[in-house]
């Protein structure tokens, strides 16, 4: 079973357009996350959330947000396409871990096998 | 958010041991040392992580400096499904800080 899942895998769209990429977990995680991974090969994490709190990257135009309509899910949306967004968008869900050292924390992120966004 | 350095690219040959180094001078005493790894046109996976011991699992070993400042990801026998850019990451959940991946080593295995 795939634990995070990405629709679709390709999307060709035209400059202006608003398009969606879904993103779906089943590891029961209560935090997801979307990055963006340019020509380059650089990966940035845009947005983390849970059922409590947005983080926003603030370098991310507002034309980019992030819609969940429940704990499994979260959907990015891309308002007004522009050339510079074609990118590939990884989708990623973690869950907390307590440590028994001393109560420190990590959690392990879980990655979707992307969505290439290619912007005409 | 706390900077890791390490290496552009590094060579193995198959079934040899690969040591891919990772130096964190900055590293806070809350920071636990991730390693990711991407292999072509797939997202990261989690490879091991760490925040004193050192640490071993199916896929590596972690071998951490008693300093904190680096850590080394160990690969037994490299493998050709192995070659792929590896992230060394600082993660420090108690101060919210984000996954910074960096640059990342390309590792290529040499048949």
């Amino acid at each position: 079973d795939t634990a995070v899942s990405q629709t679709p895998k390709y999307l060709v769209t035209q400059m202006g357009n608003d398009k969606s990429i879904k993103c779906e977990q089943n590891l029961g995680h209560d935090t997801m996350y979307w990055y963006k991974q340019d020509s380059k090969k650089f990966l940035k994490i845009m947005f983390s959330y849970n059922n409590k709190e947005l983080i926003i990257n603030e370098t991310v135009p507002n034309r980019f947000s992030p819609k969940s309509p429940d704990k499994a899910h979260l959907n990015l949306h891309i308002n007004s396409l522009e050339l510079g967004d074609s990118a590939v968008y990884f989708c990623a869900s973690s869950q907390v871990q307590i440590s028994i050292l001393g109560g420190l924390r990590t959690d392990t992120q879980y990655f979707g096998p992307g969505t290439r966004l290619t912007v005409l | 958010d706390a900077k890791t350095t390490q290496p552009n690219s590094m060579e193995s040959n198959e079934e040899e041991p690969v040591h891919l180094p990772c130096n964190h001078s900055t590293i806070s005493g809350t920071d636990y040392i991730h390693w990711y790894r991407q292999l072509p046109s797939q997202g990261p996976e989690y490879v091991i992580h760490g925040l004193t011991s050192n640490v071993n699992n199916r896929m590596a070993s972690l071998a951490i400096a008693e300093d904190r400042k680096s850590s080394t990801l160990i690969l037994h026998r490299a493998t050709l499904r192995d070659a792929a850019v590896y992230y060394c990451i600082l993660r420090d959940v108690i101060a919210g800080n984000q996954f910074y991946f960096g640059t990342g080593t390309s590792l290529t295995v040499i048949p």
